[in-house]
This record gives C-alpha cells, sequence and structure tokens, in this order.
C-alpha cells in the first residue's frame, strides 16, 4: 500500500505568513508523529497523535504551532506568523500503535524568508 | 528524558569493506526500544534494523547488524560488504517506555560515504 505523504514538497512563505502543512499516515496506523529537522537543532520531536487526541505536545517549540488530526487519518501541523528560525524539513511519521516502527514521509521543507 | 549521543560526524568505507557506526544512549527507562534509521539525499527516513532492550540477542538484517551492551548503554550499527547505496545519513534512536511510548529521540547523526 501508500506510503506516508506530506504535502506540499516545499514551501516558500514570507516572514509573518501562516502556513500549513499537510500528513497522510499510512492506512490504519494509529499512531502519528511530527517532527522537525533543522541544521542547527537536528532532528526533533514535535506532537505524537494516538487517534485524534495528542498525548504527548511537549516538542511544540511555541503557541505558535498547532496540529490537529481528524478522523484518526489526515493531520495538519499549523504555524501562525512564521520565523526566520521556522525554517527546516518538517517530517511526519505512522505507526500502527506504539511501540512500534515509525515509517516517515518525505517531509516537507519550509523555508521562511 | 532520553538522550542519544553520536560521536561520529562522518565516516567512510570503500566498497565491500565494513564499516561500524557509534551510537550511546541514556535513559532512566527499563522499557526501550533502539534503532537505527537511514536517510538518503531523497530526505526519506529508512528503518535500518531494531533492538528491544529486554532481548540480549543483538539484531541482524541480512548485511547489517547491531552491538548492543546494555550495561555500557552502547548501541553500535556494523555494515557488512558496503555498497554504494549505503551512502546516506544515518540516525541513532531511542523509544522509551512510560508516557515517552510516542517519541523517537535521535542522535546527531553519522553523514556514511562510500568510496567505489
Amino acid at each position: 500500500g501508500a506510503g506516508v505523504s506530506q504535502s506540499p514538497s516545499n514551501k516558500v512563505t514570507e516572514k509573518g505568513k501562516d502556513v500549513e502543512l499537510r500528513c497522510d499516515p499510512i492506512s490504519g496506523h494509529t499512531a502519528l508523529y511530527w517532527y522537525r529537522q533543522s541544521l542547527g537543532q537536528g532532528l526533533e520531536f514535535l506532537i505524537y497523535f494516538q487517534g485524534n487526541s495528542a498525548p504527548d505536545k511537549s516538542g511544540l517549540p511555541s503557541d505558535r504551532f498547532s496540529a490537529e488530526r481528524t478522523g484518526g487519518s489526515v493531520s495538519t501541523l499549523t504555524i501562525q506568523r512564521t520565523q526566520q528560525e521556522d525554517s527546516a524539513v518538517y517530517l511526519c511519521a505512522s505507526s500502527r500503535g506504539t511501540p512500534d516502527e515509525q515509517f516517515f514521509g518525505p517531509g516537507t521543507r519550509l523555508t521562511v524568508l | 528524558a532520553q538522550t542519544v549521543t553520536q560521536s561520529q560526524p562522518e565516516m567512510s568505507v570503500q566498497e565491500a569493506e565494513t564499516v561500524t557506526l557509534s551510537c550511546t544512549y541514556d535513559t532512566s527507562e527499563s522499557d526501550y526500544y533502539l534503532f537505527w534509521y537511514k536517510q538518503p539525499p531523497s530526505r526519506q527516513m529508512i528503518l535500518v534494523i531494531r533492538q528491544e532492550a529486554y532481548k540480549q540477542q543483538n539484531a541482524t538484517e541480512n548485511r547489517f547488524s547491531v552491538n548492543f551492551q546494555k550495561a555500557a548503554k552502547s548501541f553500535s550499527l556494523k555494515i557488512s560488504d558496503s555498497q554504494l547505496g549505503d551512502a546516506a545519513m544515518y540516525f541513532c534512536a531511542s523509544l522509551a517506555g512510560g508516557t515517552s511510548y510516542g517519541k523517537l529521540t535521535f542522535g546527531q547523526g553519522t553523514i556514511l560515504t562510500v568510496h567505489p
């Protein structure tokens, strides 16, 4: 079956604009994760969903970041009033449950000018 | 809290030779999992191998094997018969039990170059 998909693949935005990043997990996977990969900070956990609820939001860097998941499937990560330090690759992963292998999507490269 | 450390920013190996990538970790959990992920230039993270902490036997997947030293909190990856397609960034990661079951904690990564 299809793997994890993310859209857009690349996003260039201006400082202060809002952006939405989308993740489609593997069908049937109940757990979904967002990570951020940047040169300075490496790979960081942002948020984890089990079904539609988020038991762990500890990695969200500020209140400008939010995420939701609907129907136990698609998830959207929203960054409001983007800043240059938000520039990074945002990776989404899903798994059948926890703990289990996490399958990653190809990521969205966000560039904030 | 979990920490994962990869002390080798870059490694290189000749095609068909063997290379070992190092990883150390720290955790207060008794139940945890360890992983090696590969990230080629395409950005797609691919699971290479996993190890459950409660298993004493080292995991093996074809040319990839680990040396899991639980007391030393060490988890190295050995790649045998290296191939050009093995060139990538390799990340060591931990997944702990308790309330942290959701998230992977990654090391800084090791860039592996394979020379023909």
